[in-house]
């Protein structure tokens, strides 16, 4: 099977732009978490999605957002990006009452 | 809340020697606990995790960590280090139950290097 998987892998982009990360979680995890990783930190929980709600939010601003879709995959937006917001961002995924499995993240990088 | 306290940023050894790595938990229900290894340029994987079954728990490549209440610790420990070992490692926790394993909080990282 396949594991989670996220794209892009590495993205690029300038102060003030807006992104979009994207998850596909293992086939039959309903439930859908994503998490910064700053470099030398471990990481920090964002959000938590089961069955197109939201379950849980960390404590990051508004300008972070997520959905989940009916087929349980997930985007991240992030809007009016900051330097600070460079990082590694996670996705992990879930069934009921069990464990995560990460994805490899997407690296993103801001100029 | 809850946090995690992982004592030691890194961590070496040589090939053979045992591996401790400690980790520390606050938490003001019962907790979920975890260590995940992360390799460069990879995202995290699961090594063991402690639900409130036994309190010694085994997990993969020949890890495994004892939980202690008393002490809210839950240290890794592996007898015999290997070189692939070397990586850094994340112990984690989460509330109980249900959906809460998405909603963990990491400590900060431990570094592995083993050395020949």
């Amino acid at each position: 099977d396949a594991g989670v998987t996220q794209s892009p892998t590495h993205l690029i982009k300038t102060r003030g732009q807006q992104v979009t990360l994207r998850c596909s979680p293992i086939s039959g995890h309903k439930s859908v978490s994503w998490y910064q990783q700053v470099l030398g930190q471990g990481p920090q929980f964002i959000f938590q999605y089961y069955e197109k709600e939201e379950r849980g939010r960390g404590n990051f601003p508004d300008r972070f957002s997520a959905r989940q879709f009916p087929n349980y995959s997930s985007e991240l937006n992030v809007n009016a990006l900051l330097l600070g917001d460079s990082a590694l961002y996670l996705c992990a995924s879930s069934p009921q009452d069990q464990p995560q499995h990460f994805g490899d993240g997407t690296r993103l990088s801001i100029l | 809340a809850q946090s995690v306290t992982q004592l030691g940023s890194h961590v070496s050894v040589s090939e053979g020697a045992l591996v401790l790595l400690r980790c520390n938990y606050s938490s003001s229900v019962p907790p979920y606990l975890f260590w995940y290894v992360q390799y460069p340029n990879q995202g995290l994987q699961l090594l063991l995790k402690y639900t409130s079954a036994a309190t010694l728990v085994k997990g993969i490549n020949g890890f495994e960590a004892e939980f202690k209440k008393s002490e809210t610790s839950f240290h890794l420990t592996k007898p015999s280090a290997h070189m692939s070992d070397a990586a850094e490692y994340f112990c984690a926790v989460s509330q109980a139950g249900g959906t809460s394993y998405g909603k963990l909080t990491f400590g900060q990282g431990t570094i592995l290097t083993v050395h020949p």
